[in-house]
């Protein structure tokens, strides 16, 4: 079936410090991607939508200087947190919508989820 | 605006007794409606999706779900819990094929012995 990979799964930083998380289809080819946060306790929200070689499109109240995405290639996208702060602190989790058939499912295919704490 | 309701919070079950988890959305078409399940600290598991056709559909680990469109609603329902279902269950809605999925804010379940 359709996997998606992220990594790493668990990071510690430093305040100040930025940390790149990937999101990685690998067995399907993902032409766009969403990357959603959980804070403890509670639901998924959405951050942004990433489609393959164009700019990533942020919801509302979600800072894109801050939450770097990049969507470089039809396998893989990147969350890149700049200048972390321990209020970044959450679980993000990126999932990828696939091409052909398994895209017209409505579908998304989620990854394991990286939990990022900033010191 | 498009949204989703997961009414309770917290239900607690005993072990071997049956279990439904409610789901409702707003929405004027049928949607794409799935339920997940998170163990603390991991990912989502797909537990059911439903896309069109017959309205019950079943999951893994015994669980099952129906679309009730007159309702709005997609409950989760199991016969028999066990122990090992405690978890947080997520009902979540896509509304187009490939658009980002909108989840309710969660039902968390225990268990008792």
């Amino acid at each position: 079936g359709a996997v998606v990979s992220q990594h790493p799964s668990r990071v510690i930083c430093k305040s100040g410090t930025s940390v790149k998380i990937e999101c990685r289809s690998l067995d399907f080819q993902a032409t766009t991607m969403f990357w959603y946060r959980q804070f403890p306790k509670q639901s998924l929200m959405l951050m942004a939508t990433s489609n393959e070689g164009s700019k990533a499109t942020y919801e509302q109240g979600v800072e894109k200087d801050k939450f770097l995405i990049n969507h470089a290639s039809l396998t893989l996208s990147t969350l890149t947190v700049t200048s972390a702060h321990p209020e970044d602190s959450s679980f993000y989790i990126c999932s990828a919508r696939g091409t052909g058939d398994i895209g017209n499912t409505g579908e998304l295919f989620f990854g394991e989820g990286s939990r990022l704490t900033v010191l | 605006a498009q949204s989703v309701t997961q009414p309770d919070i917290h239900i607690t079950v005993s072990e071997g007794a049956s279990l439904e988890l409610r789901c409702n959305y707003s929405y004027g078409a049928t949607p794409y409606l799935f339920w997940y399940v998170q163990s603390p600290g991991q990912g989502l598991q797909l537990l059911l999706k439903y896309f069109s056709g017959d309205t019950l559909v079943q999951g893994i680990k015994g669980f099952e779900a129906e679309f009730k469109r007159s309702q709005s609603s997609f409950n989760l329902r199991k016969p028999s819990v066990h122990w090992s279902d405690a978890a947080e269950y997520f009902c979540a809605v896509g509304y187009q094929a490939g658009t980002a999925l909108i989840f309710g804010k969660g039902t968390t379940l225990s268990v008792s012995s």
